[in-house]
């Protein structure tokens, strides 16, 4: 059974670096597919932010593209956001999620249980 | 741009069937998608990817009340013998050249 778990500070202050990581059990992530990070602000729906594949490439949203790194560590078996100068629209849900490709597409199969992170002043 | 709507809201009684629609735009409606449902304050979960064809694939342990159905532009999720459980967001996503695309979702109230 696949799992995922995100981590880091629920609490990151105006303009700083937001970081999460996103621990993977039940599969090793050098073994392929894409790996991704989502995010949902309150009461809202649901903003793919970025996915990257072991070997280290990457798409991002275009609107968050400049803001955006992502990296994985095979060794921990882990993958990381990196979401700079953050402010207030930010705040939101973030999920990590796995991503086969099927049909011609990457889609999402299993999902982090999400960690809400709060962008202060 | 491709782009997926989907209504905001649907609700149909206990026991009965629902059909959401999350509708691909103009020059993609040979694209699959997949479904994801959010039940109240929980995370997202893989429903089914879903062909153009109507033929779609569930995730792990996916009751068979759930399915999947196309035509057009227009992919369906039927939901039959409605329970309180799948009162719920269900959203509809794909993927573009180089990015990911979730519809709006539509909140289901079973009445």
């Amino acid at each position: 059974q696949v799992q995922l778990q995100e981590s880091g500070p629920g609490l990151v202050k105006s303009s700083e670096t937001l970081s999460l990581t996103c621990a993977v059990s039940g599969y090793s992530i050098s073994s392929g597919y894409y790996w991704g990070w989502i995010r949902q602000p309150p009461g809202k729906g649901l903003e793919w932010i970025g996915s990257m594949f072991h070997s280290g490439s990457t798409y991002y949203n275009p609107s968050l593209k400049s803001r955006v790194t992502m990296s994985v560590d095979t060794s921990k078996n882990q993958f990381s956001l990196r979401l700079s100068s953050v402010t207030a629209s930010d705040t939101a849900v973030y999920y990590c999620a796995r991503l086969p490709y099927g049909s011609g597409i990457y889609y999402f199969d299993y999902w982090g249980r999400g960690t809400l992170v709060t962008v202060s002043s | 741009q491709l782009v997926l709507t989907q209504s905001p809201s649907a609700s149909a009684s206990l026991g009965a069937s629902v059909k959401l629609t999350c509708t691909l735009s103009s020059g993609h409606s040979s694209y699959a998608i997949a479904w994801h449902q959010q039940q109240p304050e929980k995370g997202p979960r893989y429903l089914m990817k879903l062909n153009s064809d109507g033929s779609h694939n569930k995730g792990d342990g996916i009751p068979d009340r759930f399915s999947g159905s196309s035509s057009g532009a227009e992919r369906y999720l039927t939901i039959s013998g409605l329970q309180s459980e799948d009162e719920a967001d269900y959203y509809c996503q794909t993927w573009g050249t180089g990015s990911g695309v979730f519809g709006g979702g539509t909140k289901l109230t079973v009445l």
